[in-house]
């Protein structure tokens, strides 16, 4: 494993539907962010963890939205009673925490919402 | 809280001739990363500038970052289409959190 997994890359479901996204970060990365991307725009940061640890929460997360990192590996986004506003692409990054860390992105999970 | 904003929203070149992008921050940089993405696709790392006056280089691709830090360049020279895509700036402050990005400058390089 050289990169950021994300799973599914693609997800179409009806409004008012749950969805839950999976990411799993390079292996030796101890920090894992999401961030939502919309066409035309720079990804906006969504939330990140240090290990299990939620650390940050953007107030772009709405009660609909949760994520977790049970054991400090791979985290998982769920967003509950979709709206067609949440159709975005879905970004996962990994990095380091020590000094100024690059981030590296998976491929992104699409959601559309009906 | 910070923002960045990119300049030209979008850039047209002809193959063989240079460009480049610019990225200017409301705040001093602390971490000024440079990415490209493909349509669709997830981002890619390029380069990371943390010094006032720092460039790096990568194949045919130099960011810098002013004295200041708070403007960043990237370069291309004599573009290619491989080079096409989205390029965007994100910074962090200096524990490396608060990530923002900027809106992303769309290169297409015409053959």
């Amino acid at each position: 494993d050289t990169g950021v997994s994300q799973d599914p890359r693609h997800k179409i479901t009806k409004r008012g539907q749950n969805v839950t996204f999976r990411c799993d970060p390079i292996s030796e990365h101890n920090r894992l962010y999401w961030y939502r991307q919309t066409l035309g725009q720079g990804p906006e940061f969504l939330t990140y963890f240090q290990n299990e640890a939620q650390l940050e929460k953007s107030r772009l997360l709405s009660d609909r939205f949760s994520a977790e990192r049970p054991k400090g590996s791979f985290s998982t986004l769920e967003i509950q009673r979709t709206e067609q506003g949440d159709s975005a692409m879905y970004l996962c990054a990994s990095s380091f925490s020590r000094g100024v860390p690059e981030q590296y992105f998976g491929p992104g999970t699409r959601l559309t919402v009906t | 809280s910070q923002e960045l904003e990119q300049s030209p929203q979008s850039l047209i070149v002809q193959e063989g001739k240079n460009l480049t992008i610019n990225c200017t921050s409301s705040k001093t940089l602390y971490g000024l990363y440079w990415y490209k993405q493909k349509y669709g696709e997830g981002l890619i790392f390029l380069m990371m500038l943390q010094k006032g006056g720092e460039e790096k280089s990568h194949e045919k691709i130099t960011a810098k970052l002013d004295e200041k830090k708070q403007q960043s360049s990237l370069h291309i020279t004599a573009s290619q289409p491989s080079h096409a895509g989205i390029y965007l700036c994100g910074a962090s402050d200096n524990y490396g959190q608060n990530f923002v990005f900027g809106p992303g400058t769309r290169l297409s390089v015409l053959p």
